[in-house]
């Protein structure tokens, strides 16, 4: 079954650790999204990456770090100097380019819980 | 920069009722897509329906149709016969348009309206 796969599906950071939120897809999109969402709040983007080797901040992304490697892997760091990353993450992906393939729509995976211990 | 607003955190509708949830946005751009995502207890965001800016048509899928007012930035939602699965939270969201070579910046959400549905 083609899909976006998080993991884990729940994450607890110590203080001043850094940790990592892995994010595959194998719907060969192009293109793929990190979003947090906090309670009460719509998802607010922090890091997207349209090619491999290619990333762009999105709003938030202080206190984040991602890379591109390879097409189905955008994994996303958070890292110390996020002081508040309690939250739920979500990544995303969609195929790049126009046409009707395209249709700018973006497929979502289950999400991952980060919670500070 | 783009902003969403879903003015409704909470609406509650009986069962196999229509209920309308509604969204305004700000952009400068003429050519854009609309979106209505789905988010159950579950936590998945699912897709609804999308509109493109430049179709006067309004979307449906369905029991789920838009009202796409584009002169006065409006975008809402109508579920028609709602069932007790429409429960969830619905996220109104806004991206420019991907073209060949290019790519879009991310979606910008509303803060979402909080759907019951009364048995």
């Amino acid at each position: 079954d083609g899909g976006i796969t998080q993991s884990p599906k729940y994450l607890f950071r110590k203080e001043g650790q850094n940790v990592t939120l892995s994010c595959e897809q194998n719907l060969n999109h192009d293109a793929m999204y990190w979003y947090r969402q906090d309670p009460g709040q719509g998802l607010r983007l922090i890091y997207y990456s349209q090619i491999v080797n290619d990333f762009q901040k999105g709003d938030i992304a202080e206190g984040y770090s991602v890379s591109r490697e390879k097409k189905e892997s955008f994994p996303l760091t958070v890292t110390s100097a996020q002081k508040n990353p309690t939250a739920f993450y979500l990544c995303a992906s969609s195929i790049r380019g126009s046409g009707g393939a395209a249709k700018n729509i973006q497929y979502f995976g289950a999400g991952t819980r980060l919670s500070v211990l | 920069a783009q902003t969403v607003t879903q003015s409704q955190p909470e609406m509650s509708v009986q069962e196999a009722e229509t209920v309308t949830l509604s969204c305004t946005y700000d952009t400068s751009e003429s050519d854009y897509y609309l979106f209505w995502y789905k988010q159950p207890p579950s936590r998945q965001m699912i897709l609804v329906i999308r509109q493109e800016a430049y179709k006067q048509q309004n979307a449906t899928e369905n029991r789920f149709s838009v009202n796409f007012q584009k002169a006065a930035k409006s975008f809402s939602l109508k579920i028609s016969d709602s069932q007790l699965g429409d429960a969830a939270m619905y996220f109104c969201a806004y991206s420019t348009p991907m073209y060949s070579g290019g790519g879009a910046d991310g979606l910008t959400f509303g803060k979402g309206t909080h759907l019951i549905i009364q048995p």
